[in-house]
């Protein structure tokens, strides 16, 4: 199943904090995060173990509840850069039989 | 290091016309492959993927295929093409382990009219 990401949609001021998460319906081994740019393909941020530690990509940090089946991305102090969309994929635990599964995305605009 | 190439880049076609999409992966041996399509304003949407050569697996039931002729090249294809097939075509490529990162090649973006 594919996992639910919210909001679907923020948008900040420059500087400001934001918070996206990841959701899944069944127990998850990993969760990896990519941010996409308009036109551009999805780039590889972070990606999140059970029973890892919490992550972090220059001022983006997450977390993995492994317990709830959710992970959080936190950025920081948002630049103008951090805009575009924030994908988060899931695997599950049974993780021999399992893909990557993205969810819908989170649209993230930053102005200034 | 690894890098992946795609192309074309951009595509205009008319209905009914073929479709051949190109991947190629260097920097890497046996890597799993995979075709992504994202219509706009949409994720990202499993459309084959492979472990190996001549190895497809399908996801969507649709009028496109793929092909693995060489390790490290993934071939998109279809012999006729509906309006439906507009987006944006990535391939992706990750490592034989259980994290499965994919990284993500430029795209094709497909226009049919």
């Amino acid at each position: 199943q594919q996992p639910v990401q919210s909001p679907q949609a923020v948008i900040l001021r420059e500087g400001e904090d934001a918070v996206i998460n990841c959701s899944s319906s069944k127990a998850l081994y990993s969760v990896h995060w990519y941010r996409q740019k308009h036109g551009e393909a999805p780039v590889f941020l972070m990606i999140l173990l059970k029973g890892g530690e919490q992550m972090r990509h220059e001022k983006i940090s997450a977390s993995f509840n492994e317990k709830k089946q959710q992970s959080s991305l936190y950025l920081t102090a948002s630049q103008l850069s951090y805009s575009g969309t924030y994908f988060c994929g899931t695997i599950g635990s049974n993780f021999g039989n399992e893909k990557l599964t993205f969810g819908t995305g989170t649209r993230l605009t930053i102005i200034p | 290091s690894q890098t992946i190439h795609q192309w074309p880049a951009t595509l205009v076609q008319p209905v009914g016309s073929p479709l051949s999409l190109e991947c190629t992966v260097e920097g890497t041996s046996n890597p799993n492959l995979y075709w992504y399509r994202q219509a706009a304003g949409r994720g990202l949407q499993l459309l084959f993927y492979s472990v190996g050569i001549g190895q497809i697996s399908s996801e969507v039931p649709q009028n496109l295929s793929a092909s693995r002729p060489q390790d490290r090249q993934f071939i998109l294809s279809s012999k006729k093409l509906l309006l439906s097939d507009s987006g944006f075509y990535l391939c992706a490529w990750s490592v034989m382990e259980n994290t499965d990162t994919q990284y993500f090649g430029p795209g094709t973006r497909l226009t049919v009219l």
